[in-house]
């Protein structure tokens, strides 16, 4: 079953503003984490991804921070834009496992 | 544009009927996934392959059943609809298999299936 959870299933920023967006996971045998971008009747666009070994993974106007201690992925976005607006999913990939397990979602609208 | 297509985009089917997606996966990619999605809700795993042999089965219904093609395109057949099906199917794709380095999971447009 799934075993990724998300805090928050919507968030509002100002544009401008950075927004982050929160995961949890439970299963300490994940060593893969994805972020995904879902805009709607569209899908899911990857963002960027990070392993277990790192804690820390910087993309485009995108940062992943991963703390293994408290099972934590988060979502960072800077200077958010009109175009970020989206469902954002957070994905992981178990050790031995071939498939992906999405999170719930967390929407994400920007205000102009 | 991620690589992965999907046909039909969109379908509309009566209760009973059945239905074929086809998916065409990333140039050079071996595995194809298929998750289904309801309407606001996440995106549930239904089944994997990996070079023509399923690897990795999840939520997949028994009405449904997929292959994977020698020249590497998938197809989800779901039978015996019912309303509870109404949702958009995803298709996606990757090089290789689990969490390996540059495993990169690719989704396609989906492909929206409605049951009336």
């Amino acid at each position: 079953g799934e075993s990724v959870g998300l805090h928050l299933p919507t968030l509002s920023v100002q544009e401008g503003d950075n927004s982050i967006i929160n995961c949890a996971y439970s299963n300490s045998a994940s060593d893969y984490f994805i972020w995904y971008k879902q805009e709607s009747g569209k899908g899911p666009q990857f963002i960027i991804d990070i392993r277990s070994n790192m804690d820390k993974r910087q993309g485009q106007r995108v940062t992943v921070l991963l703390n293994k201690t408290v099972k934590h992925l988060s979502l960072q976005i800077a200077a958010t834009q009109p175009g970020d607006s989206a469902v954002y999913f957070c994905a992981e990939i178990q050790t031995g496992a071939n498939n992906l397990f999405f999170g719930t979602g967390t929407r994400l609208t920007v205000i102009p | 544009d991620s690589g992965v297509t999907q046909t039909p985009k969109h379908l509309i089917t009566a209760t009973g009927q059945r239905v074929t997606l086809r998916c065409s996966p990333r140039s050079g990619d071996l595995s194809v996934y298929w998750y289904q999605q309801s309407l606001d809700q996440g995106l549930q795993f239904l089944i994997q392959y990996y070079n023509g042999e399923e690897r990795a089965k999840g939520n997949i219904l028994e009405r449904f059943s997929a292959q994977q093609f020698p020249d590497l395109h998938s197809e989800l057949n779901l039978s015996s609809l019912e309303l509870g099906d109404s949702a958009l199917y995803f298709c996606a794709s990757s090089v290789g298999i689990g969490s390996e380095p540059g495993n990169t999971i690719y989704f396609g447009e989906g492909s929206w299936l409605t049951v009336v």
